[in-house]
């Protein structure tokens, strides 16, 4: 069984368009994170959520929405997408949120704006 | 803020021994893990260190100096599916992790 699963695994589309990315963890975990990793390769948290509680949200544009319907789920809705949101979304997931307990993260949805 | 640095790149010999560094500073320190992604796959967990010392596992080991914000990953024994990219991360009190920008290892023949 997948420990952290994300759909869809790739995802083209227009500028303007809205988009969602679902993410799926089954290790029982308490948090869950999305990280954006842009073409240099750079690996930037955007959001975490504790037991459906957002605990961070760094300096993401507002088009961005994280949805956390249970503590197994925190999907990632974008809104009038642009040329730069193209890059690599991660989800991952943690025992608890700042513990010793590693991240797992899912395989990685490429996104790419035309 | 956090800050985090790396080297950008390194390149070492099938069978030797290579030594990645990562420098940090934060307020808040809870820890420091170091992720192995290769090419086009996720992340994935090698280490964490919290105390000062080092930490073996198997052919890598990390060191954690947190009075000199220092740490090291030491790979040993390299081989070919070792050239990957390796992401040193810090997690503070505040539940947050920050990641540096990654060390790119070429490991040659």
């Amino acid at each position: 069984d997948t420990a952290v699963s994300q759909t869809p695994k790739y995802l083209v589309t227009q500028m303007g368009n809205d988009k969602s990315i679902k993410c799926e963890q089954n290790l029982g975990h308490d948090t869950m994170y999305w990280y954006k990793q842009d073409s240099k390769k750079f690996l930037k948290i955007m959001f975490s959520y504790n037991n459906k509680e957002l605990i961070i949200n760094e300096t993401v544009p507002n088009r961005f929405s994280p949805k956390s319907p249970d503590k197994a789920h925190l999907n990632l809705h974008i809104n009038s997408l642009e040329l730069g949101d193209s890059a690599v979304y991660f989800c991952a997931s943690s025992q608890v949120s700042g513990s010793m307990n590693e991240q797992f993260f899912g395989p990685g949805t490429r996104l790419t704006v035309l | 803020g956090q800050n985090i640095d790396q080297p950008t790149e390194m390149t070492a010999t099938e069978g030797a021994i290579v030594q990645i560094n990562c420098t940090y500073q934060t307020s808040g320190f809870n820890g420091l893990f170091w992720y192995q992604q290769h090419a086009g796959e996720a992340p994935t967990f090698l280490s964490y260190n919290v105390l000062d010392g080092l930490e073996e596992k198997g052919r890598f080991s990390s060191f954690l100096s947190r009075s000199k914000g220092y740490s090291y990953l030491l790979l040993k024994e390299l081989q070919m599916k070792d050239s990957a990219s390796y992401l040193c991360a810090v997690n503070t009190n505040a539940g947050k992790s920050t990641f540096g920008d990654g060390t790119t290892l070429t490991v040659k023949p």
